[in-house]
């Protein structure tokens, strides 16, 4: 199994606290992904990571923040959390792109916005 | 736009029977490649099978096989001899072979009955 270790694994927050997910990968993978699941929706992307400070949006980016200071984490940041990010947050890694290099997922944070 | 399209929300089988579970995809891509991820009540994310868009002849992996139809934009998943372990979520998801982004369908929610 690809070494990501997503922490926490659990959270619960009130509405209008800054929460901060992390993503920590022993892989050396240069693209990091963060992705939230919802029932009806599947996986959808916030951000990804193509390399260190380099960062892009994905479909569901607003309300959410991204950093990357090293090659291994990828923290995702809610500066305010609203109840409608309540979800599940999967962190994942590729090791390139143009080929059919896959995604590996970390075990994924649940976390719930009160 | 890369859009994932998975028709079936649920599906059942019986165990030891063959099921097929649908994608369709919508790209104007010529190069890509195409992946499906098993997602078991513990959460985690399994790569099942992974097919390139230029190879012709189909992946399969145990059990496993892809029925991959390049000018209809469908790829759909066989399962034979379904055992209860295979009771999951099934994700189908597409890689253009430029940019750094993986599209998920919704999932399909497949339950083996004893």
């Amino acid at each position: 199994d690809a070494g990501i270790t997503q922490s926490p694994r659990h959270k619960v927050t009130e509405t209008g606290t800054p929460v901060t997910l992390r993503c920590h990968q022993t892989e050396n993978h240069r693209y990091m992904y963060w992705y939230r699941q919802d029932p009806g929706h599947g996986l959808r992307l916030i951000h990804y990571s193509y390399g260190v400070k380099d960062t892009d949006k994905g479909e569901v980016s607003d309300g959410y923040s991204v950093s990357r200071s090293k090659t291994e984490d990828f923290l995702l940041t809610l500066e305010s959390a609203t109840s409608s990010q309540t979800s599940v947050y999967f962190c994942a890694i590729s090791e390139r792109t143009g080929d059919n290099s896959p995604l590996h997922f970390g075990n994924g944070t649940r976390l719930t916005v009160t | 736009a890369q859009t994932v399209t998975q028709s079936q929300p649920e599906m059942s089988v019986q165990e030891a029977e063959t099921v097929t579970l649908s994608c369709t995809y919508d790209t104007s891509e010529s190069n890509y490649y195409l992946f499906w991820y098993k997602q078991p009540p513990s959460r985690q994310m399994i790569l099942v099978i992974r097919q390139e868009a230029y190879k012709q002849q189909n992946a399969t992996e145990n059990r496993f096989s892809v029925n991959f139809q390049k000018a209809a934009k469908s790829f759909s998943l066989k399962i034979s001899d379904s055992q209860l372990g295979d009771t999951a979520m099934y994700f189908c998801a597409f890689r253009p072979n430029t940019g750094n982004q993986f599209y998920f369908g919704t999932g399909t929610s497949l339950t083996v009955i004893p």
